[in-house]
C-alpha cells in the first residue's frame, strides 16, 4: 500500500535536546512538507523540499532543520532553539508539478511531541 | 495576507441533520485550487477534494456536496443525512503555487447519536 509513515507517533522531549522527527513516504512523490499544528489552529508550514537535496524554509522554520538525502525520506529536527515546541507535526508529500499549484497534499499519521 | 477563513469554530449537529460548513478565501490570482480535508481524532488529514478556479460546478459524492461560488469567494461543503463518524475537524484550504498551501483555521464537528 502506498502512502507516508511517521515515527514515532508519541514523542516526549526533555529541555535543550535536539529530537527528529521520520517521516517516508513510497508515492514517488518529489515534493514533501512539514507542518506545525497547535491546538485549534490551522496548519503553519515549517520547511518543504520539491526535490531530493533541496529544501526551502516555510513561515516558521526558527528552531528547526530538515535534510533530504533520498526521494522517500524527509525527517525533521527539532531542535533547542525552538522556544515552544510542544505541538502536532504532520508530513506530508505531493506529486510536485510544475509550481504545484495543483497538487494535492497527502499527510501521514502525524507525531504529537511533547516538552517535558 | 491572502487569508482562508473558516468561521465556525464548532458545530454540533444530531445525527441525520445536515450540515454546512462555510469556506471563504481572499485571493487575487485568477488560477488557483481550493481543498477540503476531514481531520479524525486519529489526527491524518484526510484529503476530501480538490477544485480549480475555473470550475464551478457543484460536486457530490456520496452524502458531500461542495458548492464553490467565485462571486462570492466561497468554497462551502455540506454534509447530508450526517453520521456520528463524520465527526472530525475539517480544513478547507488553497494553494498559492510555489509549494504554499494556505490552511484555515478549521471548523470541528460534533455529531451526536
Amino acid at each position: 500500500d502506498g502512502g507516508i509513515t511517521q515515527s514515532p507517533k508519541y514523542l516526549f522531549r526533555k529541555e535543550g535536546q535536539n529530537v527528529t522527527l521520520s517521516c517516508e513516504q513510497n508515492l514517488n512523490h518529489d515534493a514533501m512538507y512539514w507542518y506545525r499544528q497547535d491546538p485549534g489552529q490551522g496548519l503553519r508550514l515549517i520547511y518543504y523540499s520539491q526535490i531530493v537535496n533541496d529544501f526551502q524554509k516555510g513561515d516558521i522554520a526558527e528552531g528547526y532543520s530538515v535534510s533530504r538525502e533520498k526521494k522517500e525520506s524527509f525527517p525533521l529536527t527539532v531542535t533547542s532553539a525552538q522556544k515552544n515546541p510542544t505541538a502536532f507535526y504532520l508530513c506530508a508529500s505531493s506529486i510536485g508539478t510544475g509550481t504545484s499549484i495543483s497538487d494535492t497534499q497527502y499527510f501521514g499519521p502525524g507525531t504529537r511531541l511533547t516538552v517535558l | 495576507a491572502q487569508k482562508v477563513t473558516q468561521a465556525q469554530t464548532e458545530i454540533s449537529v444530531v445525527e441525520k441533520e445536515d450540515v454546512t460548513l462555510d469556506c471563504v478565501y481572499e485571493t487575487r490570482d485568477t488560477t488557483y485550487y481550493l481543498f477540503w480535508y476531514k481531520q479524525p481524532p486519529s489526527g491524518e488529514l484526510v484529503f476530501l477534494i480538490r477544485r480549480n478556479s475555473f470550475d464551478e460546478q457543484n460536486e457530490i459524492s456520496g452524502r458531500y456536496s461542495w458548492n464553490f461560488q467565485k462571486s462570492t469567494s466561497s468554497f462551502n461543503f455540506t454534509i447530508t443525512a450526517s453520521q456520528v463518524v463524520d465527526s472530525a475537524v475539517y480544513f478547507c484550504a488553497r494553494n498559492t503555487g510555489g509549494f504554499k498551501t494556505i490552511f484555515g483555521a478549521g471548523t470541528r464537528l460534533f455529531v451526536k447519536a
